[in-house]
């Protein structure tokens, strides 16, 4: 069964430094990756994926992601934290061309210091 | 363009009653999920609707749970008798595809089981 570990439950940075969120999954096949932000009273929105191809993703916010085969990693980064980027922020693992059954990790927290 | 819309945002009911949770989905999206997290835990699929049609409800916990979509537009999600282990919040999504097409989540229904 697939899983996904999101090492840190919580994480503080001060604004302007760099951020990155670990994430590591469990898939048998080629995974298909996402990950969501949630800020305070809003629904879960999606940053980015990675389906096939360059494995250095951009999205939104201007976050990007790198997925690495070899240590099963798909790490979130941004270079210069906004104090608007302080939120929940989660790694999924969809199920292929089953749909969009994703399976989560526990999220992490960002807070981030004036 | 509206979002996924859900209701209430906010329910307290003590053990052994009913609540029904309501989403209205985007216009148009066929393809309705709803995934619950439950407090310290992950964020876990529940059930896939494709129209009216369940296609996938093996993550619905057990028979207490009723999920009906009448007519392929809203969604309702009914617990009855809600039990402790009820209480977290309920997300819904929906998408205009079914294969890791872009999720759009509600903001969820905070549900307290007391």
């Amino acid at each position: 069964a697939q899983s996904v570990t999101q090492p840190d439950i919580h994480i503080t940075v001060s604004e302007g430094a760099s951020l990155e969120l670990r994430c590591n999954y469990s898939y048998g096949a080629t995974p298909y990756l996402f990950w969501y932000v949630q800020s305070p009273g809003q629904g879960l929105q999606l940053l980015l994926k990675y389906f096939s191809g360059d494995t250095l993703v951009q999205g939104i916010k201007g976050f990007e992601a790198e997925f690495k085969r070899s240590q099963s990693s798909f790490n979130l980064r941004k270079p210069s934290v906004h104090w608007s980027d302080a939120a929940e922020y989660f790694c999924a693992v969809g199920d292929g061309g089953a749909g969009n059954k994703l399976t989560f990790g526990g999220g992490t927290r960002v807070l981030v210091k004036p | 363009e509206a979002g996924v819309t859900q209701f209430p945002s906010h329910s307290v009911i003590e053990k052994g009653q009913t609540v029904t949770l309501r989403c209205d989905p985007i216009s148009g999206h066929d393809n309705l999920y709803w995934y619950r997290r439950v407090m310290g835990k992950e964020i876990k699929f529940l059930l896939h609707f494709v129209k009216e049609s369940k296609q996938d409800e093996s993550g619905m916990p057990n028979n207490r749970f009723l999920a009906e979509r009448t007519g392929g537009t809203y969604s309702t999600l009914k617990v009855q008798p809600a039990e402790l282990e009820d209480s977290g919040v309920y997300f819904c999504a929906s998408s205009q595809g079914r294969n890791n097409e872009k999720l759009f989540f509600g903001s969820g229904t905070q549900l307290s089981v007391l």
